[in-house]
C-alpha cells in the first residue's frame, strides 16, 4: 500500500534552513507528483509547492518563492523540501502529499532562538 | 488563487443529529472535459494529518462511514453528517485540487452539544 514516511521533528534558529524528507513506498515514485503542505498552529493548510517526481520539474507558491526548494532522489524514492531564512512564523507541521488521498504523518519544524 | 471559504467556523450538534458544513470556491472547480469537480473534504483530528473523506466532490473514500455524504455544484459544496457520532468530533476542511496552488478552507470544528 502507498506510504509516505516523514520523520519526527526539527528545531532551528531564526535565519537557518531546514530540509524535510518524505520517503515513498508502495507505488512507482517517478509516476507521480509530490506536494508539500504546511499547517501552522491553529491555521489552515497551506500549499507550498510540488515536484514532478519523474522529470524533477517544480512549481512553488508565490508566497514561498525564493525560500523553498523541492527536490527528489529517485534512487531512494524520497522527496525533500528545504525552507531557508526561517522565521518564527514558519513554525508548523510540514506534510508531503502524493495526491489528495495520500499524506505523510508530518514533520514538526520549530523555529526558535 | 482560488479562495475556499467554509461556513460555519464551528458547529455544535447533539449526538445523532445532522451536521452540515458549507464550502464555497471563488471560481468553478468543475473541469468540463471530464465533468469532474476537483473538490475534496478532509477530517483532521488533533495531532493527525488530514484524512481524505470525500473526493470528486461527492465520492466517499473507502472506509468512510455512509453517514457522511457530500454534494455540490461548480462553486458551492456541502458536507453532511447525517447522524453525528462521538468519533466524528474533528475539524473538517474542504480543498480544491483543480489547479495549483491547492487551496483549503479555513476549517470547520465539529463538536458535540
Amino acid at each position: 500500500q502507498v506510504q509516505l514516511v516523514q520523520y519526527g521533528a526539527e528545531v532551528r534558529k531564526p535565519g537557518a534552513s531546514v530540509k524535510v524528507s518524505c520517503k515513498a513506498s508502495g507505488y512507482t515514485f517517478t509516476n507521480s507528483a509530490m506536494h508539500w503542505v504546511r499547517q501552522a498552529p491553529g491555521q489552515r493548510l497551506e500549499w507550498m509547492g510540488w515536484i514532478n517526481a519523474g522529470n524533477g520539474n517544480t512549481k512553488y507558491s508565490q508566497k514561498f518563492q525564493g525560500r523553498v526548494t523541492i527536490t527528489r532522489d529517485t534512487s531512494a524514492s524520497t522527496a525533500y523540501m528545504e525552507l531557508s531564512s526561517l522565521r518564527s512564523e514558519d513554525t508548523a507541521v510540514y506534510y508531503c502529499a502524493r495526491d489528495p488521498g495520500y499524506w505523510g504523518q508530518g514533520t514538526l519544524v520549530t523555529v526558535s532562538s | 488563487d482560488i479562495v475556499m471559504t467554509q461556513s460555519p467556523d464551528s458547529l455544535a450538534v447533539s449526538l445523532g443529529e445532522r451536521a452540515t458544513i458549507n464550502c464555497k470556491s471563488s471560481q468553478s472547480v468543475l473541469y468540463s472535459s471530464n465533468n469532474k469537480k476537483y473538490l475534496a473534504w478532509y477530517q483532521q483530528r488533533p495531532g493527525q494529518p488530514p484524512k481524505l473523506f470525500i473526493y470528486w466532490a461527492s465520492t466517499r473514500e473507502s472506509g468512510v462511514p455512509d453517514r457522511f455524504s457530500a454534494s455540490g455544484s461548480g462553486t458551492d459544496f456541502t458536507l453532511t453528517i447525517s447522524s453525528l457520532q462521538a468519533e466524528d468530533v474533528a475539524v473538517y476542511y474542504c480543498q480544491q485540487y483543480y489547479t495549483t496552488p491547492w487551496t483549503f478552507g479555513q476549517g470547520t470544528k465539529v463538536e458535540i452539544k
